[in-house]
């Protein structure tokens, strides 16, 4: 079936560093993607999104980049801070059209655990 | 705004029990989600609303039931809890044509 992957469960990365967390998707029709990031007892919260028009977006301190040839997307955060460690996830609303909805539903991937040390 | 809220943050139900987790928001989202979260996965959609009195089925439906009366609230209930349901559940809302959602903090359910 449809996934959306993540390469590495764990990055450990030194403070100031830049860190660079990947997705795999396997869908072609996917056309919108979302990076959430979940601190440890909380909920996740948006980073970030990039549709298929673009190749990269960026935003404070973070930028994602978007391959649809090889069905892989990264999140770059530059200037790790110890605020940064969280679980990261990619989330694909599924494969709509341009211009359409998930309608409150998203595939998330499984995570990566960003530790960022002082 | 609150945004989104969870209550209980914490429970602890025997098999065969029944209960409801709460969701709220304040935002005026037409959508709202269920998701529970086991350790080491991502999250998987138990069931959505797109409005009020319009509900459907996630990827894991079975052994709960939801139902949306009002836009704000989106109860999740469980029937009949079994340990197989011992998880994380997060509420979230959006707004209509919009994929970003909004997540609530969290319901720890632990069924013995």
């Amino acid at each position: 079936g449809e996934s959306v992957g993540l390469h590495l469960p764990t990055l450990s990365v030194q403070e100031g560093d830049n860190s660079i967390i990947n997705c795999a998707y396997s869908n072609s029709a996917s056309d919108y993607f979302i990076w959430y990031k979940q601190e440890s007892g909380k909920g996740p919260q948006f980073i970030i999104d990039i549709r298929s028009n673009m190749d990269k977006r960026q935003g404070q301190r973070v930028t994602v980049l978007l391959n649809k040839t090889v069905k892989h997307l990264s999140l770059q955060i530059a200037a790790t801070q110890p605020g940064d460690s969280a679980v990261y996830f990619c989330a694909d609303p599924g494969g709509l059209a341009a211009g359409g909805t998930s309608y409150g539903k998203l595939t998330f991937g499984q995570g990566t655990i960003l530790t960022v040390h002082p | 705004n609150a945004g989104v809220t969870q209550t209980p943050k914490f429970q602890v139900l025997k098999t065969g029990q029944s209960m409801t987790l709460q969701c709220a928001q304040d935002m005026n989202h037409e959508y709202m989600s269920w998701y529970r979260q086991d350790p080491g996965m991502g999250l998987r959609l138990i069931h959505y609303s797109v409005g009020a009195g319009i509900t459907d089925q996630g990827e894991v439906p079975n052994g709960y039931n939801v139902s949306r009366s009002t836009t704000e609230d989106f109860p999740l209930r469980l029937l009949s809890a079994a340990p197989s349901q011992t998880s994380v559940y997060f509420c979230a809302s959006s707004l209509v044509n919009t994929d970003t959602q909004y997540f609530g903090p969290g319901t720890r359910l632990t069924v013995l």
